[in-house]
């Protein structure tokens, strides 16, 4: 268990619909990532959040957007779903450190599937 | 740009033999380099990085790693394989000159089969 808790696990919705994956990092952790996995693009980057302020940017789409809360968990939103947003969506956290070689722990993921 | 390229796709190896998975990579700075496991319907584990220092790594379950800069590889090894270790893994890095940031980059992953 890495300590880093995802909800839901499973979310099955419509194309066109909207949803929000909630993530909270291990205790302490000021640094909060999101990944895309999927069976064409693999394992991609989204974006980071650093004790509330966005710190990098991958490739997500102008339909999606995240924030990271005063109590450091974060949400992921994701809006006008397309079948190509079905994916295995994970989070990850990093210690209160900076420093660019700080451990990725990662939580077990919500599976999104659009209908 | 930065890229991870994991050459395998599948490395069968028999229980008790040692395991060896490839990875390779390519940034513009120093690199950062790590391996996660992915066991079906769970998250990614953490299993061993290299920062700098010492070419050869240990991590966790036994596996260790060994970076070679002239080859830009970074390839995971344990001397003796378990039906247990049957998983996906995956290399990724990140680039020490692209500043405090978290991109990691991910490689296609490699499906390690274990067989008794």
């Amino acid at each position: 268990d890495s300590g880093v808790t995802q909800t839901p696990k499973h979310l099955i919705t419509a194309t066109g619909q909207r949803v929000t994956l909630r993530c909270s990092p291990r205790s302490g952790d000021l640094s909060v990532y999101w990944y895309q996995q999927s069976l064409d693009q693999g394992l991609q980057f989204l974006i980071q959040y650093y004790n509330g302020e966005e710190r990098a940017k991958g490739n997500i789409l102008e339909r999606f957007s995240a924030q990271q809360f005063p109590d450091l968990h974060s949400e992921l939103n994701l809006s006008s779903l397309e079948l190509g947003d079905s994916a295995l969506y994970f989070c990850a956290s990093s210690s209160r450190s900076r420093v660019a070689f700080d451990t990725q722990y990662f939580g077990p993921g919500t599976r999104l599937t659009v209908l | 740009a930065q890229s991870v390229a994991q050459p395998e796709d599948q490395v069968n190896v028999a229980e008790g033999n040692p395991l060896t998975v490839k990875c390779t990579y390519s940034v513009s700075g120093n690199p950062y380099l790590f391996w996660y496991v992915q066991y079906p319907n769970r998250g990614l584990q953490f299993l061993l990085k290299y920062i700098t220092g010492d070419n050869l790594v240990k991590g966790s379950y036994g596996f260790e790693a060994e970076f070679n800069k002239s080859q830009t590889s970074f390839h995971l090894k344990k001397p003796s394989a378990l039906v247990s270790d049957s998983a996906l893994y995956f290399c990724a890095v990140r680039d020490g000159g692209s500043g405090n940031t978290g991109k990691l980059i991910f490689g296609q992953g490699t499906t390690l089969q274990v067989k008794p």
